[in-house]
């Protein structure tokens, strides 16, 4: 029963055009979700985050949608870079159980 | 990565054998994480601490035992190494969620 669902494993999209990567989750407990990145070798790194009570939140290139009703998050990059290619990763916190599901990654290739 | 450290960064097992992984964190976080990443699964939560003295089972707890030593220490312990323990290991300590860089475990 996976609560969080990244049905992209990859995408490719050139320089300088948007990248949307898309995430869908089943747990209506869940109350703050979160974009990661990672690239190969590290950790995950924090991108951006948005509670259930918004539905946009924007860092920079970086936004992050919420529709609540529809049970779907996005991020958009906005210009893509080279420097973005990565493995990204959405989470969901249900904080009354302090515990964060995570997606299984969409793996971004942006091409000079 | 900065404030959280995880040791080691690779280790090979042999079937059967015990191993802690050691995590620790320098940024007065209350909440901590073991996660595993394997390919086409993301991370899949092992055990999280919410705060010192506590510990709780995540989605996938089977053949592994957590310790929250104190505030700044979070370990891992593998008791009967198996081959489906293969994996790469993350901490992460809260909020958001901070990484360390993985311990890569390889079990024949």
């Amino acid at each position: 029963d996976q609560q969080v669902k990244q049905n992209s494993p990859s995408l490719s999209v050139q320089e300088g055009r948007i990248s949307i990567l898309n995430c869908d989750y089943t747990n209506s407990m869940f109350d703050y979700f979160l974009w990661y990145k990672k690239y190969p070798a590290e950790g995950p790194t924090f991108l951006i985050s948005i509670s259930s009570i918004k539905d946009k939140n924007e860092d920079g290139r970086f936004t992050v949608f919420l529709n609540k009703s529809a049970k779907h998050l996005s991020l958009h990059i906005v210009p893509s870079q080279p420097g973005d290619s990565a493995v990204y990763f959405c989470a969901a916190l249900d904080s009354g159980t302090y515990k964060y599901i995570f997606g299984t990654g969409t793996r971004l290739k942006v091409l000079a | 990565n900065a404030g959280v450290t995880q040791t080691p960064k690779f280790q090979v097992l042999k079937t059967g054998q015990s191993m802690t992984l050691q995590c620790a964190q320098d940024m007065n976080h209350n909440s901590m994480y073991w996660y595993r990443q394997d390919p086409g699964m993301g991370l899949r939560l092992i055990y999280y601490s919410a705060s010192e003295g506590t510990t709780d089972k995540g989605e996938v707890p089977n053949g592994y035992n957590v310790s929250r030593l104190n505030k700044r220490e979070f370990s891992l312990r593998l008791e009967s190494a198996a081959p489906s323990q293969t994996s790469v290991y993350f901490c992460a300590t809260n909020q958001p969620q901070h990484f360390g860089d993985g311990t890569r475990l390889s079990i024949l």
